[in-house]
């Protein structure tokens, strides 16, 4: 399933399939892109990030992708599991300050 | 073991007093930073601090103020608290100046103004 992070919207995927959560940024002279996983009750949890000299950089089960012409950014995780539930946020480097989209929530189902 | 540690974790609290929230990290990092997450779950910087020095403060009411002993702690003093300071408050962290790695992020303190 697919989703776009701009009012916190819930997607629901089940057990074992992909999961896609895209984010919209905003200024095009952004050169350093994080993800992040925020469960309940705790921070924001580093999980991937890419700079803007790259296109797709890949880590376990997870894969961000980056296309600079439209501004958009997406995460892949792979086989989702029921752990990977969580809010996740996109953030974009804007001069010395690292800027948060407003989030998706994960939710995975059996 | 934590790397970003917050006390405390919860904060009750009328409105009008003055509380302080604490922040140490063990990760040697130069710069250190305060968040707030509103209940929509938004994440809007305030300030950042790299190497005791404040580098950014995000218009934030100076009812706010932060205060680096040195560059493992930062602590956020808030005076004559509003119902609208409600919020979660995340410290974080980075080496070097700037964003060029990522934040590392405490657990959060949750404040609820009374």
């Amino acid at each position: 399933g697919e989703s776009v992070g701009l009012h916190l919207p819930t997607l629901s995927v089940q057990e074992g399939d992909n999961s896609i959560i895209n984010c919209a940024y905003s200024n095009s002279a952004s050169d350093y892109f994080i993800w992040y996983k925020q469960e309940s009750g705790k921070g924001p949890q580093f999980i991937i990030d890419i700079r803007s000299n790259m296109d797709k950089r890949q880590g376990q089960r997870v894969t961000v992708l980056l296309n600079k012409t439209v501004k958009h950014l997406s995460l892949q995780i792979a086989a989702t599991q029921p752990g990977d539930s969580a809010v996740y946020f996109c953030a974009e480097k804007r001069t010395d300050k690292l800027i948060f989209g407003t989030g998706t929530r994960l939710q995975v189902f059996p | 073991d934590t790397a970003v540690s917050q006390t405390p974790k919860y904060l009750v609290t009328q409105m009008g007093n003055d509380k302080s929230i604490k922040c140490e990290q063990n990760l040697g990092h130069d710069t250190m930073y305060w968040y707030k997450q509103d209940s929509k779950k938004f994440l809007k910087i305030m300030f950042s601090y790299n190497n005791k020095e404040l580098i950014i403060n995000e218009t934030v009411p100076n009812r706010f103020s932060p205060k680096s002993p040195d560059k493992a702690h930062l602590n956020l003093h808030i005076n004559s608290l509003e119902l609208g300071d409600s919020a979660v408050y995340f410290c974080a962290s980075s080496q070097g100046t700037g964003v060029n790695s990522p934040l590392h992020f405490g657990n959060g303190t949750r404040l609820t103004v009374t």
